[in-house]
């Protein structure tokens, strides 16, 4: 079965912290993955995809990585600010129809 | 101004009635599909729609009917036949459905059933 599980369910750090986000998934056959933040209330907004020969991926603070032998994959956050908190969620694409698995999420607060 | 709109982003629906939730987008995309968030579970697909009149059903159709007359426009109608449907609805678009398309979401509508 396709899943995707992300870590910690949840993360609070003090602002200016850095932060790592975990994405495991089991879905077969792989397209991409793309992390999204959402802020609550709001929709999600893309932040990086990866595809299958990439390791790392940089947007400004926010650093994706990539193994697809394992099928992990992490966000790293640097130098955290307020408005950081948000909801990160892992989507991994399938190669097969309109496959999107969406994890379930990782809540970070991001404290002053 | 270019965009993705749902409206409206609060519904309150009694028992037994129907409801219909907005979803318009400007950005000339192809695509349009519906989700459900639910807390702790990751978004979940209702339908989608690859073309106008044409739309296929997700993993949880059950309970609600789309249509797509307008390429713009991909309105969702929760119906009585769906038993749970307290949540938070996200409406997304994307160029097409390749893989690396990435999909725009739309800011959600939040229902409740009283």
């Amino acid at each position: 079965k396709n899943q995707v599980e992300q870590s910690p369910q949840s993360l609070i750090i003090l602002e200016g912290k850095n932060c790592t986000l975990q994405c495991n998934y089991t879905v077969s056959p792989f397209s991409n993955l793309r992390w999204y933040k959402q802020d609550t209330g709001r929709g999600p907004v893309s932040l990086t995809i990866m595809t299958f020969s990439e390791n790392t991926k940089s947007n400004g603070r926010y650093t994706a990585t990539l193994d697809a032998d394992t099928k992990q994959s992490s966000l790293h956050i640097t130098a955290s600010q307020l408005s950081d908190s948000a909801s990160y969620i892992c989507v991994v694409r399938s190669n097969y129809g309109q496959n999107f698995v969406f994890g379930p999420g990782t809540r970070l607060s991001v404290l002053p | 101004d270019g965009g993705i709109t749902q409206s409206p982003k609060y519904l309150f629906r009694k028992e037994g009635q129907n409801v219909t939730l907005s979803c318009e987008q400007n950005l000339n995309h192809d695509a349009m599909y519906w989700y459900r968030q639910d807390p702790g579970q990751g978004l979940r697909l209702i339908y989608y729609s690859q073309i106008v009149n044409d739309f296929q059903k997700g993993d949880i159709a059950e309970g609600y009917s789309v249509s797509r007359e307008k390429k713009e426009s991909f309105p969702l109608t929760v119906t009585s036949a769906q038993k749970n449907p307290t949540a938070f609805y996200l409406c997304a678009s994307s160029i097409g459905t390749s893989g690396s398309n990435e999909q725009f979401f739309g800011p959600g509508t939040r229902l409740t059933v009283l």
